[in-house]
């Protein structure tokens, strides 16, 4: 299977703290990119990451991409309980369309 | 900007039934659509993937003749579910891509299907 692999599968932290999700795939990329999915919805776009990238700022989001070990990491500063969700890295593999999705991190953060 | 509306949000139907799912792009024109089944608690699965007047392409294991899909215009693609069964409960959630590769996708709500 091409699918990413993320970790850890779930994180449970307090309100203001800081939550880091790591995302491994498997082939050459041309970005990978992060999403969140509410409970019962569709996902949203967070941030793209192109493989000549290194790192990325959105906001309370924090991006970094290591092709060379082929993994990506995204860190949520000063958490809130809204940010409770699942978030899943998907990678644009090189020569193809398709997006591959890892298998997500459910994080709830603790009011 | 970039909304993708799917509807229904839910449907339950009796066995047998085949069920039509909507992805519309409503401030763009999607050069390419993709449909996602999803497990509980699992990733995104890709089904298909369609381009404007073309046909579907579909994943390994997808069966296309079970899992019709039409993309007649630059907004719009439909997911027809034909003669559904229990297993074919799921979640499925499109979404609609511009442009080249290294555009993001933007998600419709999701359709939970659900088979009795």
């Amino acid at each position: 299977s091409q699918q990413g692999e993320e970790d850890p599968q779930a994180l449970s932290i307090q309100e203001g703290e800081n939550a880091t999700m790591n995302c491994s795939y498997k082939t050459s990329i041309n970005n990978l990119q992060w999403y969140r999915q509410n409970s019962g919805r569709g996902l949203v776009h967070l941030i793209l990451i192109r493989s000549n990238e290194r790192e990325k700022h959105s906001g309370r989001l924090r991006v970094t991409l290591d092709t060379s070990k082929k993994s990506s990491s995204l860190l949520i500063t000063a958490s809130r309980a809204a940010d409770t969700a699942s978030y899943f890295c998907a990678t644009d593999a090189q020569g193809t369309y398709k997006y591959i999705f890892g298998t997500g991190t459910r994080l709830k953060v603790l009011a | 900007g970039a909304v993708v509306s799917q509807h229904p949000s839910r449907v339950i139907c009796k066995s047998g039934t085949s069920v039509k799912i909507e992805c519309r792009s409503l401030d763009f024109q999607a050069t390419t659509m993709f449909w996602y089944r999803q497990f509980p608690k699992k990733s995104l699965m890709l089904m298909a993937t369609s381009n404007e007047g073309s046909k579907a392409t579909y994943e390994q294991g997808v069966e296309k003749d079970k899992f019709l899909i039409n993309h007649a215009s630059l907004t719009l693609s439909t997911l027809t579910v034909t003669s559904a069964h229990p297993e074919d409960s799921s979640f499925y959630i499109c979404s609609a891509k511009m442009g080249p590769s290294g555009q993001p996708q933007h998600f419709g709500d999701g359709t939970r299907l659900s088979i009795l």
